[in-house]
């Protein structure tokens, strides 16, 4: 069964903060994905990496980088936290396009970071 | 880019009746639909999805509708039950790997 883990349920950080969202898979995925999960809002995404070192920019890159030098870690940095980016954050991962496996998308549980 | 919306933002249902949520799309090249449902306090996942060759699916209760012409697609849960209760999101990719959600619709089975 597809793991996907982030390593912090909940955090809470000040404006200003660096923060650091990690999330890892298991099952080889080659796509990544960073989306924020805002009521009334849906899932946003964040930025997407296809491949180790790659990177794309997503709908609402603003104020966030990410950082992908393993295949099965996907990193999303906060340079400078800011209160309008309190939001629950969800990784995914899936396989690449044109596999046999269709785009579904293999979530983790999230983390609700809270910024002060 | 993709816009995706999707009404209602939420619908009461009594238990055993059916449960429609419809959502439209902007981009007429998109090609995959997939439909997603989030329990309280759990992660999305897919509980069935649809590409543009067709025109419906269905898995036991749900069942997609696709109608490319009008650039909508529905999702239709029948004898609805309570565990049935959840946050629904539908979406839309086009022929790649970067999905546009909608808002999402919380659906309540009533007992």
């Amino acid at each position: 069964d597809v793991k996907v883990t982030q390593s912090s349920r909940y955090l809470v950080k000040r404006t200003g903060e660096k923060v650091f969202l990690e999330c890892v898979q298991d099952m080889d995925h080659e796509n990544m994905f960073w989306y924020r999960q805002d009521p009334g809002l849906g899932l946003r995404l964040i930025y997407f990496s296809y491949d180790v070192k790659m990177k794309e920019k997503g709908d609402i890159p603003e104020g966030y980088s990410v950082s992908r030098e393993k295949k099965e870690r996907f990193s999303l940095i906060l340079e400078s936290a800011s209160t309008n980016q309190t939001s629950m954050y969800l990784c995914a991962s899936s396989f690449p396009t044109g596999a046999a496996t269709n785009e579904k998308l293999f979530f983790g549980s999230g983390t609700q970071l809270s910024v002060l | 880019g993709e816009n995706v919306e999707q009404h209602p933002s939420t619908l009461s249902v009594q238990e055993g009746d059916s449960a429609v949520i419809k959502c439209t799309y902007s981009d007429s090249a998109s090609n995959y639909f997939p439909w997603y449902k989030q329990e309280l306090g759990k992660r999305p996942q897919l509980i069935i999805d649809i590409r543009s060759n067709v025109g419906e699916k269905k898995d036991q209760r749900i069942a997609v509708t696709l109608n490319k012409t009008a650039k909508h697609f529905s999702l239709h849960i029948t004898e609805t039950q309570p565990e049935d209760s959840a946050v629904y999101f539908c979406a839309a990719s086009l022929n790649d790997y970067k999905l546009s959600f909608g808002a999402g619709t919380t659906v309540t089975v009533r007992a």
